[in-house]
């Protein structure tokens, strides 16, 4: 079993839905949660960390379920421009142990 | 606003060759690591650095040497290229607290051929 599991995909959505990525771990000890983005062939980039009472960043929300050990991440209003692959990204107590997801390809269309 | 630089962006490589990919970060970070994604998949742990002098193996070390002589700088070195080795290489850079995220470079695109 893999130590961060995401479903993969694809996720294929019409402009403007409303569509939502899990992703569970396997490490109770995880200490802190982030959500990526990678474009294709680039470079992962951070899209929002995930705090433990859930937070937003506009259309995007972020929750953490510490018990369940799965984390979320809800796109609301989608736009063309969301489509791309989405990381769930784990860290462990030490630093420096960073634990990747395989992603969830998201296309958005008109 | 450097962040982390990658060089080169794109090499061609016959089997049997060696290179260095370079990677230099100019946050203070302690932290680097190596990824390599191939086509379709998720990133997988080539090598990383927990700070100067300190280099460890990730899930995928063979045919890869590492080195950290300064804080800014991890190279990773291809000794004998082979056709499997053909990928995408991301350099990344985090602080020393667990609730700091993981900065990329723009990635090197490598072929073996």
């Amino acid at each position: 079993r893999k130590e961060v599991e995401q479903d993969p995909g694809p996720f294929n959505v019409p402009e403007g839905a409303t569509v939502a990525f899990n992703c569970t771990y396997s490490n109770s000890a995880s200490q802190s949660f982030f959500w990526y983005r990678q474009d294709c062939r680039k470079e992962p980039k951070l899209l929002m960390s995930v705090y433990s009472s859930g937070n937003e960043d506009g259309r995007f929300t972020a929750q953490l379920n510490r018990a369940s050990q799965y984390i979320s991440l809800l796109i609301r209003d989608s736009k063309l421009s969301d489509s791309a692959t989405y990381l769930c990204v784990v860290n462990e107590l030490r630093a420096g142990k960073s634990t990747f997801g395989d992603g969830t390809t998201l296309t958005v269309k008109p | 606003n450097a962040g982390v630089t990658q060089t080169p962006k794109f090499r061609i490589l016959k089997i049997g060759q060696s290179m260095t990919l370079q990677c230099t970060q100019d946050m203070n970070h302690n932290y680097m690591y190596w990824y390599r994604q191939d086509p379709g998949m998720g990133l997988k742990l080539i090598y990383y650095s927990v700070g100067a002098g300190i280099t460890d193996k990730g899930e995928v070390p063979n045919g890869y040497n590492v080195s950290r002589s300064t804080t800014e700088d991890f190279p990773l070195r291809l000794e004998l290229a082979a056709p499997s080795q053909t990928s995408v290489y991301f350099c990344a850079s985090t602080g020393q607290y667990s609730n700091q995220p993981q900065h990329f470079g723009d990635g090197t695109r490598l072929s073996i051929l």
